[in-house]
Order: C-alpha cells, then structure tokens, then sequence
C-alpha cells in the first residue's frame, strides 16, 4: 500500500531548529511538498521538491532525497507562531496526492 | 481576492438525508480536490478533477458523488449521509496538477460536518 510516514508530535523550544522528517512509500513520485496547518484552519502550502536537495524559503527549507524515499522541513529561528501541524505529501503516477497523517509542532518559550 | 470558498462552514444533519456542499475558486484553476481530514489520519482525498467534465476518484470515493460543469465550481454531493462521514472536508484547487511542477494547492476554509 501507498503510506507516508511522519513523526505525530515535535517539541521544540523558541528561537532553536526543528526538522520534521518524512519517508514515503508511493506508486510513482512526482514530488514531495509541505503545508502547514494552524489549528481550525486550512492547510498552505510551504514548500514543494521535485528532485534531490535543499530547497530554501527564509526560514524554512525543505530536502528531498529521492533514493531513500525520504524528505524533510527545517524550520529555524521557531517563533510561537510557527506551532502547528505539518504535513507532507506526495503525488502518485496517478495524480493521486497522498498524505502524511501530519506532525504537531510544540514551541516552548 | 483569489480564494477558495466553501459552503456551509457548519453542518448538522440526520443520516440519509441528501446534501451537498458547494466549492467554488476565482483563479482560473484547471485542478479541483476534495479532502476529508479525520483525527490522526490526516488528509484523504475523495475526488478530484483534472478538468470541466473530468473526475476522478481518489482514496475514499464511498459515499460521495461530485460534478464538474464549471471551471470553477466542484459541489461535492452525500445522497445519502451516514454517522461515519462526519469529518472536517476541505476543497481544494491549483493550476494544474496537485503538485507537478510546484503548483501549490490552495485550500478553502473546511466545512465542518457531523451526521447524526
């Protein structure tokens, strides 16, 4: 079957780094993206890879390594408002897009 | 403003009584997606549509219809709901396909739904 599997929960403390690691297991692999989920709220769009590296937008960056099935977010400088739930996902040879059950962020001050 | 909007926001109902949400996008978007999010299971897509005219279903189809007459309109449709479709849907659409060459998907603000 097709799975995506990502950390439930991170804690991480105010101002320090945070990186949400996620492997996949898909039929096919377009792309790897990322989306971010306040609570009561729609998920945005953060960042998306298509091939292997870093992809950075201010704070945050997204890795990709398509020969281990595997990606992450790095989200530096973490400020309150970063505490949410993170999402990666993944479009299938059938333009299916398959999504991580999600990980909630905990940002102490 | 481009946007996603969906209605209702809240719904109550009672099982088997047929109802529909509506979607509807003001960016000229070809893709158009239905996503179901249940606790501790993330986002499930239910349908989608490539095109006016053209859908498909995604992971959990049962119990769900959908329409694509207009560009920018995507109604999802419970003819006839039951207690294990309350859940929190969210549409969604993007340029072209999900996330083929980046295009992001923009989401609506969810309909949250509970059949009694």
């Amino acid at each position: 079957g097709q799975s995506l599997e990502q950390p439930s929960e991170v804690t991480a403390v105010e101002g320090a780094i945070v990186q949400i690691n996620c492997t996949y297991q898909t039929s096919g692999f377009y792309g790897l993206s990322w989306y971010q989920q306040h609570d009561g709220g729609a998920p945005t769009f953060l960042s998306y890879n298509a091939l292997d590296g870093l992809e950075e937008t201010g704070r945050f960056s997204s890795f990709l390594s398509r020969s281990d099935s595997y990606g992450y977010l790095l989200l530096q400088e973490l400020q309150m408002k970063d505490s949410a739930s993170y999402f990666c996902a993944v479009e299938d040879s059938n333009y299916q897009l398959i999504w991580g059950a999600g990980t909630k962020l905990i940002i102490k001050p | 403003e481009a946007q996603v909007t969906q209605n209702p926001r809240y719904l109550i109902t009672v099982t088997g009584k047929k109802l529909t949400v509506t979607c509807s996008q003001n960016m000229n978007h070809e893709y158009m997606s239905w996503y179901r999010q249940d606790p501790g299971l993330g986002l499930r897509q239910i349908y989608y549509s490539m095109n006016v005219e053209v859908t498909d279903k995604g992971d959990v189809p049962e119990g769900y219809k959908v329409s694509r007459k207009e560009k920018r309109n995507f109604p999802l449709i419970l003819e006839s709901p039951s207690p294990n479709q309350t859940s929190l849907y969210f549409c969604a659409s993007s340029l072209l396909g999900p996330v083929r060459v980046g295009n992001e998907q923009y989401f609506g603000p969810g309909t949250r739904l509970t059949v009694t």
